[in-house]
């Protein structure tokens, strides 16, 4: 059974600052996502990561994935308060049906 | 916007009602699921439908009943809830196999449920 978990789930950070948050997962998943969701609103897909050593950026983010060490990681560089939000990675599941499996989500706080 | 439309956007309900819960997408999606999220638990798969059939039940209480009557809209009926079903409602759609028709699944507004 596929598990995800993300750390930290809570992270305050001052704006200009780096941060990076972690995703790893129990067992393989050929395709890693990273989504963010803003406070009574949807999920918005931010990356799709397919294979190992992927790597991609957005702005002022960016999301590898590592999978033979079953992670993947979301760094924040030079941090504005408009990527305040809660950060979620999903791994799908192998054979049958696949799904997403969500992790808890990483809750960013960015402060002037 | 991304396409996949939710309705209504709250509810409250008591335990007796009855009510449902609609989702919507005109993206060609063949694929279309329910999540719950709540506060103390992560992001949790409830219903998958695959072409209209439903493929995947996440040991879901049958207090919760959904319905696909086509590839473009799911249903969830609700009846006899429990007030720790007070959750954030979330509709996706995506292709069926996420990775070769389109990577990625699509998420509505959500219903922001609560039961009283």
């Amino acid at each position: 059974e596929l598990k995800v978990e993300q750390n930290p789930l809570f992270l305050s950070m001052q704006e200009g600052k780096n941060y990076t948050i972690y995703c790893n997962y129990s067992t393989t998943s050929d395709r890693l996502y990273w989504y963010r969701q803003d406070p009574g609103k949807s999920l918005e897909s931010l990356f799709v990561l397919l294979s190992n050593g992927a790597v991609k950026q957005e702005g002022r983010l960016m999301a590898s994935l590592d999978t033979k060490a079953r992670l993947s990681t979301l760094h924040i560089t030079a941090a504005v308060h408009d990527l305040s939000a809660t950060y979620f990675c999903a791994g799908v599941t192998q054979g049958g049906s696949e799904k997403l499996v969500f992790g808890k989500g990483t809750k960013l706080t960015v402060n002037p | 916007e991304t396409g996949v439309t939710q309705t209504p956007r709250h509810l409250v309900m008591g335990m007796t009602n009855k009510k449902s819960l609609k989702c919507e997408q005109h993206l060609g999606h063949n694929a279309m699921y329910w999540y719950k999220q709540s506060a103390k638990k992560p992001l949790e798969l409830m219903f998958v439908y695959n072409f209209k059939e439903q493929t995947e039940n996440n040991s879901v209480p049958s207090r919760f009943s959904p319905e696909c009557p086509n590839s473009s809209h799911l249903f969830l009926h609700l009846h006899t809830l429990q007030p720790e079903d007070s959750a954030l409602y979330l509709c996706a759609s995506s292709h069926p196999l996420m990775g070769r028709g389109g990577p990625e699944a699509f998420f509505g507004q959500g219903t922001r449920l609560t039961v009283v």
